[in-house]
């Protein structure tokens, strides 16, 4: 079985300052990660991926297999990162599970000016 | 191409009654995933199809749901015999076919049902 805890259901930083979201899995194989993100009446969206090992508005997130975490970080954060971010986990595939998505419950971040 | 849309955004119904939601992926998509989105909970993997075919059904997709992709484009989702615990918001998402596990799932608006 494959599940997404996420601790922190709020967040709240003031801008500039470093924020991390916590994100923890289990899944007995070599899973994806991602984080999606949903502003304010927006759909939900892709912010990164593990495997693109790239960063997105400043957000990074390490895949730490030992910790099985893959906590999203911003060194400094700003207003407009105000949103509902949710980690996800993707199998290794096989059969027919071609890329479901798990989700963590999400965390709500406000950054206050 | 405007992205993933769903129809209708918003439906409210009589426990009892039976709705159909709508799905259009973005157009080159061949994979088409169908979520559930309950209040303060991430969305959950109701079915994925690849093209016409329905390949996988969680087990939360009980007899009164059941979802078909036609022609391998739009998707519908009809649920029967509606109950309260229903309600929710229904996720369509829809990623290409690379050959690969993990393609990036681009997300429709959603529905929300509201079953009274």
């Amino acid at each position: 079985a494959q599940r997404v805890t996420q601790p922190e259901k709020l967040l709240s930083v003031f801008k500039g300052a470093p924020v991390e979201l916590k994100c923890n899995y289990s899944y007995s194989g070599s899973p994806e990660l991602f984080w999606y993100v949903q502003y304010s009446r927006q759909r939900l969206q892709l912010l990164l991926r593990h495997i693109s090992r790239e960063s997105i508005k400043g957000f990074t997130a390490d895949l730490n297999k030992g910790e099985t975490s893959f906590h999203l970080k911003k060194p400094f954060a700003q207003e407009e990162d105000s949103a509902m971010y949710y980690c996800a986990l993707s199998g290794q595939g096989g059969g027919t599970s071609y890329g479901k998505l798990t989700f963590g419950q999400g965390t709500i971040l406000t950054v206050h000016p | 191409d405007t992205g993933v849309s769903q129809n209708p955004r918003h439906k409210i119904t009589k426990r009892g009654q039976n709705v159909t939601f709508r799905c259009d992926p973005i157009s080159e998509h061949n994979r088409l995933y169908w979520y559930r989105q309950t209040l303060g909970q991430g969305p959950e993997f109701l079915t994925y199809f690849q093209n016409e075919a329905q390949l996988e059904k969680s087990r939360l997709l009980s007899d009164r749901f059941s979802a078909e992709r036609p022609k391998g484009s739009f998707s519908t989702l009809e649920i029967q015999r509606t109950e309260q615990g229903d309600s929710a918001m229904y996720l369509c998402a829809s990623s290409p076919d690379r050959g690969g596990f993990w393609e990036t799932q681009y997300f429709g608006p959603g529905t929300r049902l509201l079953v009274l």
